[in-house]
């Protein structure tokens, strides 16, 4: 299965809303985590089956979709916010990563 | 709290076999239900799945690394390995190893890493 990650990059600023999409080739119900990756440092789970918050994350940030198209929003960006973020998944004993949203100072 | 500590030659030359180690504290290998798997990100890019292992030794690969790719492990040691052979340039990559644990309806993702460690391919 392929997962395609849109846009590539983009820039926000401070309080503005973002959302990052994430397009499997084939359905995969909700079998879609979100990690969030600072420079030099390994990825976190953000969210897990499509939606749901891993625990201690902000509630800024949520997850929707099912089937083949899923989004991850951040409701009013923060500082500390500004990383790369990727959508992964689980299926059939196959793990795959999206190509990743650089998310920058506007 | 899980730990993971990656360990291996940071350097390794066009056609040999690239060797890592990650090594677990705090938990055990064979904790059942837990998965282990590696993950690499080459320079300025994204993460690619290298391959998995079950806590009962089944291995999962990435079918584009298959053949060159040998995950293993080592209970007495509380290890697991990673070994890819012929490699080169495109290899060259901060190499990280993960346990996943399985989530409800979403199957496994990594929810403790290593800190990473960089391979590079060159003469």
């Amino acid at each position: 299965i392929q997962m395609t990650q849109s846009p590539s990059s983009l820039s926000a600023a401070v309080g503005d809303r973002v959302t990052i999409t994430c397009r499997a080739s084939q359905g995969i119900a909700n079998a879609l985590g979100w990690f969030q990756q600072k420079p030099e440092k390994a990825p976190k789970l953000l969210i897990y089956a499509a939606s749901n918050l891993e625990s201690g994350v902000p509630s800024r940030f949520s997850g929707s979709g099912s089937g083949t198209d899923f989004t991850l929003t951040i409701s009013s960006l923060q500082p500390e916010d500004f990383a790369t973020y990727y959508c992964q998944l689980d299926y059939n004993y196959q793990w795959t990563f999206g190509q990743g949203t650089k998310v920058e100072i506007k | 709290q899980v730990q993971l500590q990656e360990s291996g030659p940071g350097l390794v030359k066009p056609s040999e076999t690239l060797s890592l180690t990650c090594t677990v504290s705090g938990g055990s290998v064979s904790s059942r239900g837990y998965y282990w798997g590696w993950i690499r990100q080459p320079p300025g890019s994204g993460l690619e799945w290298i391959g998995s292992l079950s806590y009962s030794g089944n291995t999962y690969y990435n079918p584009s690394l298959k053949g060159r790719l040998t995950i293993s492990v080592d209970t007495s040691k509380n290890q697991f390995s990673l070994k890819l052979s012929s490699v080169t340039a495109a290899d060259t990559a901060v190499y990280y190893c993960a346990r996943l644990r399985s989530y409800p309806g979403s199957g496994r993702h990594p929810d403790f890493w290593g800190q990473g460690t960089l391979v590079t391919v060159s003469s």
